[in-house]
């Protein structure tokens, strides 16, 4: 029971061009919503989240963008950079009865992979 | 990764041993979460702690696997008699703040690779 899919296990971009990674839930009780970025061997560092309550939120060159109808969100980073290398998962997260915490469910990760 | 700390980084185990994996928070958190990655797979949630107290434990296998985070000391993931199966990578993470977290950010180690033979 697969709740929360990123469907794309890789992504090619070049330097400076858009990346668009893409992730659908299913559980219509998640309301907010987390990128993570992965170096292999290290743990997940947070990117940017957003709530249900948002359709956008931006910070720097990280932008994501929650379709709440079509249960999908999307994290674009632009300009692209070879640093950017790396697996990125999107995870979800339910705000229970007024109150929430860390409980996460995750994708499964694309692995996004800018070329110079 | 935040100021999460795992040790070991690395431990390896021979069937039907234990494994205790280690975790201290980030300064000033008092919630930690366990999470597991399999090969090929996401982060699967395993459980989440307060001080003395498990708060859920619902990702938590039935059997062997147990979790606590005493008032003193780093939060400890304990596996007994372990199995190939066990082999993956452990993630600790902690937030400053428990109930109300919508959006909040959730801090990760760098994780430990358990590997069994």
């Amino acid at each position: 029971d697969q709740q929360v899919k990123q469907n794309s296990p890789s992504l090619s971009v070049q330097e400076g061009r858009i990346s668009i990674l893409n992730c659908d839930y299913t559980n219509s009780m998640f309301d907010y919503f987390l990128w993570y970025k992965k170096y292999p061997a290290e743990g997940p560092t947070f990117l940017i989240s957003i709530s249900s309550i948002k359709d956008k939120n931006e910070d720097g060159r990280f932008t994501v963008f929650l379709n709440k109808s079509a249960k999908h969100l999307s994290l674009h980073i632009v300009p692209s950079q070879p640093g950017d290398s790396a697996v990125y998962f999107c995870a979800a997260g339910t705000n229970a009865g007024g109150t929430s915490y860390g409980k996460l469910t995750f994708g499964q990760g694309t692995i996004l992979t800018v070329h110079p | 990764n935040a100021g999460v700390m795992q040790n070991p980084r690395h431990l390896v185990r021979r069937r039907g041993q234990e494994a205790r994996l280690r975790c201290s928070p980030m300064k000033g958190h008092s919630h930690v979460y366990w999470y597991r990655q399999l090969p090929e797979e996401g982060l699967k949630f395993m459980v989440y702690l307060q001080k003395e107290n498990i708060i859920d434990e619902s990702g938590m296998p039935k059997e062997r696997f147990s979790a606590e985070f005493p008032k003193e000391g780093p939060s400890i993931l304990r596996i007994q008699q372990v199995v190939r199966g066990d082999s993956a990578a452990y993630f600790c993470a902690s937030s400053p703040l428990g109930q109300g977290v919508s959006g909040n950010t959730i801090y990760f180690g760098e994780g430990s690779w358990l590997t069994v033979v």
